[in-house]
Order: structure tokens, then sequence, then C-alpha cells
């Protein structure tokens, strides 16, 4: 799997967008790009995958550069409950994730 | 209204003894996940169920055994608990194989003493 880079934290005004970069310079052609947050003391949350097309769902939007090297998750109105350790992983489809997590960015929501 | 659910949320035990957590979904997937979370937040696999099926198992010990009694869940019971089997324990669920949007339970802390 790609190796991925993110920030080890940032901060967000409530109410403002949060965006969070991340680059994978490695990725291959099957690669998707992945998103998950965990929140203290709770199990990883979904948030968005895509492979090479931006994407929205209710929860966010994953813009991802033409190269492919390097996408931006938005959480487009942060907000407190939004406080977690956000996760980019690249991988391709299918199998499930081998080993995840560990580093990812601390985004902390300030009121 | 849980998607996935797991019990029990802390489980404290000595070691020697044999636990089990249970993990149950109502999403309708068909395919489950155990993984394990250490101090550094490295979340790893150790099982995956498809329909009921055996599809993955890392590198985990014997001691740890899964057991899929239909899709819907997926329990994990441990014999002869050591020190170091302390750790998070997440049950996950998907879609099919091929998906990697998965869904976590909410964990079962799991201390040896």
């Amino acid at each position: 799997d790609a190796k991925t880079t993110q920030p080890p934290s940032m901060d967000c005004a409530e109410g403002r967008a949060a965006n969070l970069p991340c680059n994978h310079s490695t990725i291959s052609g099957n690669e998707y790009v992945y998103w998950y947050r965990q929140i203290h003391s709770q199990g990883p949350q979904y948030i968005i995958h895509g492979l090479k097309n931006n994407e929205t769902n209710e929860m966010a939007s994953l813009i991802i550069t033409e190269d492919r090297k390097s996408s931006t998750l938005i959480l487009p109105h942060a907000t407190l409950r939004d406080t977690a350790v956000y996760y980019c992983i690249v991988r391709v489809e299918g199998g499930g994730f081998k080993t995840i997590f560990g580093a990812g960015t601390r985004l902390f929501v300030k009121a | 209204d849980t998607a996935v659910s797991q019990t029990p949320k802390y489980l404290v035990t000595q070691m020697g003894n044999d636990k089990s957590i249970k993990c149950e979904q109502n999403l309708g997937h068909d395919t489950m996940y155990w993984y394990k979370q250490d101090s550094k937040k490295f979340l790893k696999i150790m099982f995956s169920y498809n329909n009921k099926e055996l599809i993955i198992n890392e590198t985990v010990p014997n001691r740890f055994s899964p057991k899929s009694p239909d899709k819907a869940h997926l329990n994990l019971h441990i014999n002869s608990l050591e020190l170091g089997d302390s750790a998070v324990y997440f049950c996950a669920s998907s879609r099919g194989t091929r998906s990697n949007e998965q869904y976590f339970g909410p964990g079962t802390r799991l201390t040896v003493t």
C-alpha cells in the first residue's frame, strides 16, 4: 500500500471549513484514497473514499489532485464534535486493511 | 439503531482466564472483521469472515478463536489470556470482501492483570 503523509495536528474554528491534506505521491493506478476518523474512545468511522474524481457525501468532500499524488478532506462546517484524529489511507479495493491508522491528523475544532 | 455493537465495552480479567467478546451488526453486511488496536493506536486486522466463512486469518495466536454463528454475528473467544493481550478490540463490517468502506463497533477495552 502506498505511504501517506499527513500533518500531525490542525486547528479549526467552529463553523469554518476544515481542510485536511494528505500526500500519497507513490499511489498506484488501482489504489483508492480512504478517509476515516477516530473520535476519542470510539471506534473508527468511515468518512469518504475516492479513486480520481472528487467526491461528496453528507459528511465531507474529498478533493483529489489530477496527478493523484495528494488529496484534501473538507469538512464544510466543522463542529466541536468533529474533533478527532483523521486518517488518510491508500488501498486497493477489497480484502480489508492489514495495518492501518497510527499517525493521522489530530483536528481540534475550537469554539 | 446501533449499526455495529460489541459487548462488553470493558473487560478486566486475570492472566490465564478465558473470555469472549461478542459482536453484532444490523447493516445486512456480508463481511465482518476483528481488529486489535495497540497503545500506539495502530489498528491491525486479526480475522475476517464472509458469510460465516473465514477469509482472513492474520498471524494471530491459536488462543484466539473467532466464531460466526450467522453473518450478523462474529464473536471472539480468547483462551489463556496473557498480559500482552491487553488492548482495544474492534469489530467491523462491510458490504462485501471487495469493500473497504467498513463500519466499526465501539470497541472492547481488554485489560489483563
